[in-house]
């Protein structure tokens, strides 16, 4: 396996379901993302983790939880989602050198939720 | 807050030349990227620019003026494979990039 990976590529799931997304990088990467792809709208960010560590938190309501147990894993954990949260929900994995560097985000393909 | 416009849609003709701006207004700026999406698929990055000027990568170059907020990706020669979302992202800090809506390009034979 290569790059990022993404399971499950779809989900259908109902409000009052658990259930969680999966992101493994094979990059060596030392951070990782989560963004929500919506239709038509930019891609939000909503967690981002480096060296296993929350960096980032944009605000995000609690029914997602992330967990990254190592650099390479990263879990999205649903719990009582809406409709509203009917998305592409896109991991990413980078090399994070601080402000000087690039940092280019290789994405994963997606996993596409739908909320009943 | 992060604001970055970048037209809806793009039509163009194969072997022809298609520009697409990208304007911005961020709180920070630690540079700008291109990623294209093609439906269904993973962004891929296309190309990255922190100073002023032209980035020229085969047949895509992006430019930038920070001093305007203003970017622009420039796809020459045009191919049907072409035909994706092209995505404006600035990026804030060490790990925070905002993207804009994205910019359909259809490339018709």
């Amino acid at each position: 396996e290569t790059g990022v990976t993404q399971t499950p590529r779809h989900l259908v799931m109902g409000m009052t379901n658990k259930k969680s997304l999966k992101c493994e990088q094979h990059l060596g990467h030392n951070a990782m993302y989560w963004y929500k792809q919506s239709a038509k709208k930019p891609l939000e960010l909503m967690f981002v983790y480096s060296l296993e560590e929350r960096v980032e938190n944009n605000s995000v309501p609690s029914r997602f939880s992330p967990e990254c147990p190592n650099s390479s894993h990263l879990f999205l954990h649903l719990h009582t989602l809406q409709p509203e949260d009917s998305a592409l929900y896109l991991c990413a994995s980078s090399q994070a050198e601080g402000e000087s560097g690039a940092n280019v985000l290789t994405f994963g393909a997606g996993s596409r939720l739908t909320v009943l | 807050g992060q604001n970055i416009d970048q037209p809806t849609e793009m039509t163009a003709t194969e072997g022809a030349i298609v520009q697409i701006n990208c304007t911005y207004q961020t709180s920070g700026f630690n540079g700008l990227f291109w990623y294209q999406q093609h439906a269904g698929e993973a962004p891929t990055f296309l190309s990255y620019n922190v100073l002023d000027g032209l980035e020229e990568k085969g047949r895509f170059s992006s430019f930038l003026s920070r001093s305007k907020g203003y970017s622009y990706l420039l796809l020459k020669e045009l191919q049907m494979k072409d035909s994706a979302s092209y995505l404006c992202a600035v990026r804030d800090g060490d790990y925070k990039l905002s993207f804009g809506a994205g910019t359909t390009v259809t490339v018709r034979a």
